[in-house]
């Protein structure tokens, strides 16, 4: 059981728009602005996509955007591109059992 | 470019002690935490804890409290991980991290950049 849940995998076709949900609690996710999201592909180190829910940092694409309703966040990319197979992980600052952050299990994004 | 480029993969035997390396380049290595994130194949990323390099003030995840120590030598601007007595559950990939801060230099709760990545194989 991961502390944050994410779909296990997702697909799209080029050109179209998907979104990854991570739901958490009002422990993290609901209770705090402070959502990021990675993308990994294989054998590279991970990322970072968004950061405070819908922040993208500088040399990110603007394909990528973030949101949060409640207790679950989002990630949507638009304009799928080939490059975008990966997958992406949701973090978010928790308030629990003395952590930092919670990751969710990952999201496979394939591009078919 | 800000890098994070960590020590090679290792294969050890339970009980034998480690220490893996991350090496910080171009930013101001000091003033950045620096937190650890392992996964397990087949489980989640998992957050071990964080040290500030600039007093080595450093904060456990219940999991790996007293099972793991983290330091760091400025001089050659590298945070490490140590055991002192591996067991066969810390086979895992262990990623460095560095956390992000605001533009007033307030850390936050995201990391801007991370290492590739140490194996860690423990058997016997």
């Amino acid at each position: 059981q991961s502390a944050l849940t994410q779909p296990a995998s997702v697909s799209g076709s080029p050109g179209q728009s998907i979104t990854i949900s991570c739901t958490g609690t009002s422990s993290d996710v609901g209770g705090y602005n402070f959502i990021s999201w990675y993308q990994q592909h294989p054998g590279k180190a991970p990322k970072l996509l968004i950061y405070d829910v819908d922040t993208r940092p500088s040399g990110v694409s603007s394909r990528f955007s973030g949101s949060k309703s409640g207790n679950t966040a989002s990630l949507t990319l638009s304009g799928l591109q080939t490059e975008d197979e990966a997958d992406y992980y949701c973090s978010s600052y928790t308030d629990i059992n003395n952590l930092e952050v919670v990751f969710g299990g990952g999201t496979k994004l394939t591009v078919l | 470019e800000v890098q994070l480029v960590q020590s090679g993969a290792v294969m050890k035997k339970p009980g034998e002690s480690l220490k893996i390396s991350c090496k910080g380049s171009d930013y101001g290595f000091t003033s950045y935490w620096i937190g650890w994130v392992r996964r397990v194949p087949g489980k989640d990323l998992e957050w071990m804890g964080i040290i500030y390099p600039g007093d080595s003030d450093a904060r456990y995840s219940p999991s790996f409290r007293g099972r793991v120590t983290f330091s760091v030598d400025n001089s050659i601007t590298t945070a490490f991980l140590q055991w002192s007595s591996l067991e066969a559950s810390d086979t895992a990939i262990y990623y460095c991290v560095r956390r992000g801060i605001t533009i007033s230099g307030v850390a936050e709760y995201f990391y801007d950049y991370w290492g590739q990545g140490t194996v860690v194989t423990v058997s016997s």
